[in-house]
């Protein structure tokens, strides 16, 4: 099981949008309405940001939001915050593993 | 809220046992999924394995020959066991609860360092 593909790094100013994608095949991300979206601060447990491709856990900003379109899955980070600065990682439901993640993402605010 | 925390040895020799236990606090392990991942240093994360209360478990295919899940629900405690143990094996290991109803991972530990090495 190939691991999901996302940019290596993402960077924007204060105030923008951003947005990371995460492209798998029709064996993961396009064939299941089953991405979610990771946020991980260094040496921090990860957050859960998004899940069911667009929806978001009790709590979390609606700054975040997220989207499927085929095989390729995206996170979108509107008006960009110094504290959305952070590694971002994604991962679908897998007939094969049940979970396979992406190569995670650096989010820099510049 | 609940919160997760793994613990065990962070030095194995090859071919030994790795052991970690992940400890339940601020709720009840008896209604969820609860999981373990990896991730080896600079490389991506890993699903190893997942158990339930009444001991269902589902295993990644590529470790599922030398893994086994368990769970102590007196204790709020859940373990992973990894035989047979190579360098390859070397990673920070988090476990997580799954999200009920859905296929995501909803609370995670800080993970914890396990090398492998004579």
């Amino acid at each position: 099981q190939s691991a999901l593909t996302q940019p290596a790094s993402v960077s924007g100013s204060p105030g923008q949008s951003i947005t990371i994608s995460c492209t798998g095949t029709s064996s993961d991300v396009g064939g299941y309405d089953y991405v979610s979206w990771y946020q991980q601060y260094p040496g921090k447990a990860p957050k859960l940001m998004i899940y069911d491709v667009s929806y978001r856990p009790s709590g979390i900003s609606n700054r975040f939001s997220g989207s499927k379109s085929g095989n390729t899955a995206s996170l979108t980070i509107s008006g960009l915050q110094a504290e959305d600065e952070a590694d971002y990682f994604c991962t679908s439901y897998t007939s094969i593993s049940l979970y396979v993640f992406g190569t995670g993402t650096k989010v820099s605010v510049l | 809220q609940v919160q997760l925390q793994e613990s065990g040895p962070g030095l194995v020799k090859p071919s030994e046992t790795l052991s970690l236990t992940c400890t339940v606090s601020g709720g009840s392990i008896k209604n969820d999924y609860w999981n373990w991942i990896r991730q080896p240093a600079g490389k991506g994360l890993e699903w190893v394995g997942r158990i339930y209360v009444n001991g269902v478990t589902n295993y990644n295919p590529s470790l599922k020959s030398r893994v086994t899940l368990s769970m102590d629900t007196s204790k709020n405690q859940f373990s992973l066991k990894l035989n047979s143990v190579t360098a390859a094996d070397t990673a920070v290991y988090h476990c997580a609860r799954g999200l009920r109803g859905y296929y995501a991972l909803d609370v995670w530990g800080q993970g914890t360092t396990v090398i492998v090495s004579s």
